[in-house]
Formats: structure tokens, sequence, C-alpha cells
């Protein structure tokens, strides 16, 4: 049973615009979610989380929103840029050190010049 | 400082052959993570390792093992090797501050593994 879904497996934005890349879970227990980047040949960076106790977390061109409610959370970056073409993957785990990070399938975004 | 170095980057075996694979973390990391990488599948979880010993495993047949050594220096081994194990394995470490919020693990690169 996946734990985390991200139902989009692609996306294409212009650039300038902005892309939401959503994701859900089903497991009320997890205490943080994050979102990875990965290029090819490359192993996935690390990008942006946020606390179960928080519903938005910004960092520069990069928000993530979280409705616990809904178990949704959404990645919304802007403006989008070519170099922000990737596979985006959602992440989620309990307390730190007791549970392993739990990931979805990945969305590939597309940012069209 | 440098990021966590896995060898080797690619390799191609047979079906019933056995293969290790390497992984080295960030200075200081004591935690050590193995995920598998499939299309389609995401990253999947095979194992974590903290302090030489394993503290989470995933749903993987006993074929896939691992191992953590003391300078954190982590391996894995696939033994019996099926054509389906053809996958980017990932490997993951992180500091791990007891109360200092998401456990944020920082990948290498992967070892792309094919079974022919």
């Amino acid at each position: 049973d996946q734990q985390v879904k991200q139902n989009s497996p692609s996306l294409s934005v212009q650039e300038g615009r902005i892309s939401i890349l959503n994701c859900d879970y089903t497991n009320s227990m997890f205490d943080y979610f994050l979102w990875y980047k990965k290029y090819p040949a490359e192993g996935p960076t690390f990008l942006i989380s946020i606390s179960s106790i928080k519903d938005k977390n910004e960092d520069g061109r990069f928000t993530v929103f979280l409705n616990k409610s809904a178990k949704h959370l959404s990645l919304h970056i802007v403006p989008s840029q070519p170099g922000d073409s990737a596979v985006y993957f959602c992440a989620a785990s309990g307390r730190s050190g007791n549970t392993p990070l739990v990931f979805g399938k990945g969305t590939r975004l597309s940012v069209i010049a | 400082k440098a990021g966590v170095t896995q060898t080797p980057r690619y390799l191609i075996k047979t079906r019933g052959q056995q293969v290790t694979l390497s992984c080295s973390p960030i200075s200081g990391h004591r935690s050590v993570s193995w995920y598998q990488q499939t299309p389609g599948q995401g990253l999947q979880f095979l194992f974590e390792y903290f302090s030489e010993t394993q503290r989470n495993k995933g749903n993987f047949p006993g074929r896939f093992s691992g191992r953590q050594f003391s300078n954190s220096r982590s391996e894995m081994n696939v033994s019996t090797l099926e054509l389906g194990d053809s996958a980017l394995y990932l490997c993951a470490s992180s500091l791990e501050v007891q109360g200092s919020g998401a456990n944020v693990l920082t990948f290498g690169a992967g070892s792309r593994l094919t079974v022919l």
C-alpha cells in the first residue's frame, strides 16, 4: 500500500509561470514532509521541508503548502525556470531517527522556454 | 566537505551472480540508508544502519543485505541476482540531531546495476 502518492507522472509549464506539484499521503502519523529534486545521473537533492504543525514554508522561489485535513501537500515554484526541469519526489517521515523516509513515485517537471 | 560517495557507479552482472555496492557517507554522519529506484516505482526503502546496527528494514527479500562499519561506511549485497534487480541503488546519509526537525537525507549519485 503506497503511503505517499504523486498522481501526476509529468507536468509541463512555461518559463516564468507557476509550477504546482501535488502529493497525497495516507498515514496521519507522518511528522515531516520533504521535497527532493533529481536530475538524470545524479542523486536526489533536498529542496524544502515542512513540519506537520505548519501549513506553509517558503524558501525563495519554492513554497510548500500542507493541508493536514485533506492529507495533501503541494510544492509551488514561481517563477519556473528551465533549470527546474527535473523529477520531483515528495517524501514523508515520522520523528527523526525512528522511521525511514517514504517517497512517492515522482513527478517529472518540464519547464519550456 | 565531501558528499556521499558510491562505488561503483555502473556495473553489469548476469542472473545468479551477486553484487556488493559501497557507500561512504558524509564525514560525521552516522546514519546510512539505502534505496532502490526503478522506473515508475520511485524510491523504495531497503534498509537503514546507525552505529553499525540495522535500525530499519524495508520490504525486500533476504537476498538483499547490508552492513555498516565502525567508520560509518556501508555496503549492500544482493545475492542470486534476478533481472528485476536492475535498478539505481541510492545511498544516503544523515547527521540526525535529535529534536532538530526533519531527518534530511543527503544522497549519493547512485550505483546503476544492470542484470542480464
